[in-house]
């Protein structure tokens, strides 16, 4: 069955540290692969997203994500977070033959 | 408008009761996806409907939930004699084909006493 998985329910970080955010899938064909953020009382809003091409995203916001296929993995990445960032972040899989599904969110605190 | 829009925003309803949520997608959007969203929980899947069809039917999370969608347009997930675990943001997306950027509305937020 396909299953998206975000290992961590929590991350908290310094503002200016790096941040590492996971995201694991599994489904048979090739994935499309998202990551939304939802900050407090905002609607979701699509940082990032890939479909083919290079594995190396960009996104708004000074994301990036990185698609492994071998590890199944789609990473969030940030080189210097700001106190903004703290929110919650969903990766969302899908493919040609399945709808998209979501992950189960990492909660973001930025400690100042 | 030029958003997803959802309502109510807010419902409370008693026990047993049917409640109606309706979802207006982005004009031109063909796709459109309904999902649950509990307190501190991630998004469950509920439903996808291609233009007024759903080809998968499968998160619904029993017979008390039933969804439509007329032409490429309103949508309304209905659930049927309400239970208390029903309580929830139910939210929706809507996108211009399916897996290109999903917009959401601001959800309704369920709330069955």
């Amino acid at each position: 069955a396909q299953s998206v998985t975000q290992p961590d329910i929590h991350i908290t970080v310094s503002e200016g540290a790096s941040l590492e955010l996971r995201c694991n899938y599994s489904y048979g064909a090739t994935p499309y692969l998202f990551w939304y953020v939802q900050s407090p009382g905002q609607g979701l809003q699509l940082l990032l997203k890939y479909f083919s091409g290079d594995t190396l995203v960009q996104g708004i916001k000074g994301f990036e994500a990185e698609f492994k296929r071998s590890q199944s993995s789609f990473n969030l990445r940030k080189p210097s977070v700001h106190w903004s960032d703290a929110a919650e972040y969903f990766c969302a899989v899908g493919d040609n033959n399945n709808d998209m599904r979501f992950g189960a969110g990492t909660r973001l605190t930025v400690k100042p | 408008g030029a958003g997803v829009s959802q309502s109510p925003s807010n419902k409370v309803t008693e026990k047993g009761k049917d409640v109606e949520l309706r979802c207006d997608p982005i004009s031109g959007h063909t796709a459109l996806y309904w999902y649950r969203q509990r307190l501190g929980q991630g998004l469950e899947f509920l439903i996808y409907f291609q233009g007024n069809s759903a080809p998968d039917k499968s998160g619904l999370p029993s017979d008390r939930f039933s969804a439509e969608r007329t032409g490429e347009s309103v949508s309304t997930l209905t659930i049927q004699r309400t239970q208390q675990e029903d309580s929830a943001v139910y939210l929706c997306a809507s996108s211009l084909r399916k897996f290109t950027e999903a917009f959401f509305g601001q959800g309704t937020r369920l709330t069955v006493v």
